[in-house]
């Protein structure tokens, strides 16, 4: 596997369930990130970590809980979620988080899971 | 806090036509700019960056863009576009401030008529 492979690709779901979200990145970065894909929305930051610890938490809702147990893993535990979460959720990766005017912080993504909270 | 405008929302055009995009952004300091491409059922890639340097930068597929920095623009260009080019376009920056951040424009639908 190469890259940034998020598992599973498709997810239903229903209010009441908990289930995870699964990241994995190949590239050796140390940076990881969730991002919400909403249709005709842009693109919305949720969490970043860095070295396995959280930087920014957007004020995201409790019912999202992030996990990063090592550098490479990045989860995303969902529980009592409405249908308006249903969206893509993409899992991204870069070297680091920050250094502006550096050439480390280009991210690269996952193809997301596409979530449908019934 | 850092916002990206997309101003065009759904573009359409016929092949080898000319295609320019447009991002403009809204932070004062230092920014890294990108651009991302989604084709249908992929998932997002980069077509080109900018860090530093050279304000006019090449990226993959024939794509290049311009930082104006007294205009806070990083348009997106391609003298002759292709029907594989069909896709949905995304400007984001990295702006000093929350450099964390990868701030993403909602987005243009580009859709090439063959």
């Amino acid at each position: 596997e190469t890259g940034v492979t998020q598992t599973p690709r498709h997810l239903v779901m229903g209010m009441t369930n908990k289930k995870s979200l699964k990241c994995e990145q190949h590239l050796g970065h140390n940076a990881m990130y969730w991002y919400k894909q909403s249709a005709k929305k842009p693109l919305e930051l949720m969490f970043v970590y860095s070295l396995e610890e959280r930087v920014e938490n957007n004020s995201v809702p409790s019912r999202f809980s992030p996990e990063c147990p090592n550098s490479s893993h990045l989860f995303l535990h969902l529980h009592t979620l409405q249908p308006e979460d249903s969206a893509l959720y993409l899992c991204a990766s870069s070297q680091v988080a920050g250094g502006v005017g550096g050439k480390n912080n280009e991210q690269f993504f996952g193809p997301g899971t596409r979530l449908t909270v019934l | 806090a850092q916002s990206v405008s997309q101003h065009n929302h759904h573009v359409i055009l016929s092949e080898a036509a000319s295609l320019e995009l447009g991002c403009n952004y809204s932070y004062g300091g230092t920014v890294n700019l990108f651009w991302y491409v989604q084709y249908p059922g992929q998932h997002l890639q980069l077509l080109l960056k900018y860090f530093s340097g050279d304000p006019l930068v090449k990226g993959i597929k024939g794509f290049e863009a311009e930082f104006i920095k007294s205009k806070f623009s990083f348009n997106l260009r391609k003298p002759s576009v292709q029907w594989s080019d069909t896709a949905e376009y995304f400007c984001a920056v990295n702006a000093g401030g929350s450099a964390r951040q990868l701030t993403f424009g909602s987005g243009t639908q580009l859709t090439v008529l063959p």
